[in-house]
């Protein structure tokens, strides 16, 4: 599987715009980009995914680099409920398939 | 709208005891279906995967099992625990049908913990 790295850690200041960055230098022509997050002591929460142009959702907003090499989830102004792990992860659906590798993630933290 | 369940929420097995844990979804029909397992302070493994009744895959050799012997029941079950079987155990669904990346839905956790 193709892999991601990200930063371990993050902090930000409530009400102000993030940026999660997240490198994928082998990704394949057939990988999506997926986020999740996940908060304490729950299940990951589907955010945002994309394959090739930017997307943008009521959560979040997914930059993605014309040569698909890396990408940027944005928050467009983090609140406390926003502190979790945020998992950038790449998946390649063969068929009815679409397995997730998730990774250690990116710890957000938002500062009041 | 489509639900998860997972029971129980917490367990705490003696090391050797057996172990069953259940997720059932609602609302939805001919899921994928995914077993998940998150070690402390450790990402999420993907241990089991089932696109049908009775067909499992196993992503990673080792002391569990799963089975689906309804379409949208899935049981992961050890026969005798490890101390290493402990985390929280996740169990996700996603639709078959489609091309592309399928959103995968999870339930709220197993945390096990093996004394």
């Amino acid at each position: 599987d193709a892999k991601t790295t990200q930063p371990n850690s993050m902090e930000s200041n409530e009400e102000e715009p993030v940026h999660l960055p997240c490198n994928h230098s082998t990704i394949s022509g057939t990988d999506y980009i997926h986020w999740y997050r996940q908060l304490p002591s729950q299940g990951p929460e589907y955010v945002i995914h994309g394959l090739t142009s930017n997307v943008n959702n009521r959560m979040a907003s997914l930059a993605i680099a014309e040569d698909r090499k890396s990408s940027t989830l944005i928050l467009h102004r983090a609140t406390l409920r926003d502190a979790a792990v945020y998992y950038c992860i790449l998946s390649s659906p063969t068929g009815a398939n679409s397995k997730l590798t998730f990774g250690k993630g990116i710890t957000l933290s938002v500062r009041p | 709208s489509q639900t998860i369940h997972q029971w129980p929420a917490t367990l705490v097995q003696p090391v050797g005891s057996p172990l069953s844990l259940e997720c059932t979804v609602e609302g939805t029909s001919n899921p994928n279906l995914y077993w998940y397992r998150q070690a402390a302070g450790r990402g999420l493994q993907l241990l089991f995967y089932s696109v049908g009744i009775g067909q499992i895959s196993s992503e990673v050799p080792q002391n569990l099992s799963a089975s689906r012997p309804q379409d949208r029941q899935f049981i992961l079950s050890s026969k005798k625990l490890l101390l290493s079987d402990s985390g929280f155990y996740l169990c996700a669904w996603s639709v078959r049908e489609g091309q592309g990346a399928n959103e995968q839905f999870f339930g709220p956790g197993t945390r096990l913990t093996v004394l």
